[in-house]
């Protein structure tokens, strides 16, 4: 199994533009999380999805966050506008029903 | 308002010695708890857990400690071996899939 499998692996761009991270979970699994990870906060809970669905975004920052899961095998987040403070690694994980998170290796986010 | 904490980010330990980290949380709801290891430009991968109708976990040279009172988890690393240096973070939920971590610490084991 490949794992999950995130891309890109480093992002850096400007103030105010889109930025799209993308995430292919380990398949077959139906639970898909998005994490941030930063030095004061450690690793926040942005989203989850169940099958697809958004079961809790109660961890999305602000509007300017947004997550989708069109398909088992695929989620995006995407941050419009960006800014300097959104600078984080940014994981996605995905696990079975009662089985612990795997986790890809993350994307390094740079906002300048 | 952090609900898991791990108040030592680093600490050091001797090869062979055993390696003690702390972590406690103030949801008395959480009933599931893990522990993740992270080496640099990788993810989080699974380490151990506990569920709160234990109080202790052992797989190998780790084993968690759980004292639901103090809302107080360890891990313990017996023996401590170099390429255990990593950082670990713990993590809880409370019956969902909503797992909250830790700030981490990063582990240093010296040869």
């Amino acid at each position: 199994d490949a794992g999950v499998i995130q891309s890109p692996r480093h992002e850096v761009t400007e103030m105010g533009q889109e930025v799209t991270l993308r995430c292919k979970p380990i398949s077959g699994h139906d639970y898909l999380f998005w994490y941030r990870q930063t030095m004061m906060r450690g690793l926040e809970l942005l989203i989850y999805f169940n099958n697809n669905v958004p079961i809790d975004d109660s961890g999305m920052p602000e509007d300017r966050f947004s997550a989708k899961m069109p398909n088992a095998s695929f989620s995006t987040l995407k941050i419009q506008p960006s800014e300097p403070r959104d600078s984080a690694v940014y994981f996605c994980a995905s696990s079975l029903s009662n089985s612990p998170l795997h986790f890809g290796n993350g994307t390094r986010l740079t906002v300048t | 308002d952090q609900q898991v904490k791990q108040n030592s980010p680093s600490l050091s330990v001797q090869e062979g010695r055993i390696s003690i980290l702390n972590c406690d949380y103030t949801n008395s709801m959480f009933d599931y708890f893990l522990w993740y290891k992270k080496y640099p430009a990788e993810g989080p991968t699974f380490l151990i857990s506990i569920s709160s109708i234990k109080d202790k976990n052992e797989d190998g040279r780790f084993t968690v400690f759980l004292n639901k009172s103090a809302k107080h988890l360890s891990l313990h690393i017996v023996p401590s071996q170099p390429g255990d240096s990593a950082v670990y973070f713990c993590a809880a939920s409370s019956g969902t899939y909503k797992y909250i971590f830790g700030t981490g610490t990063r582990l240093k084991v010296l040869a």
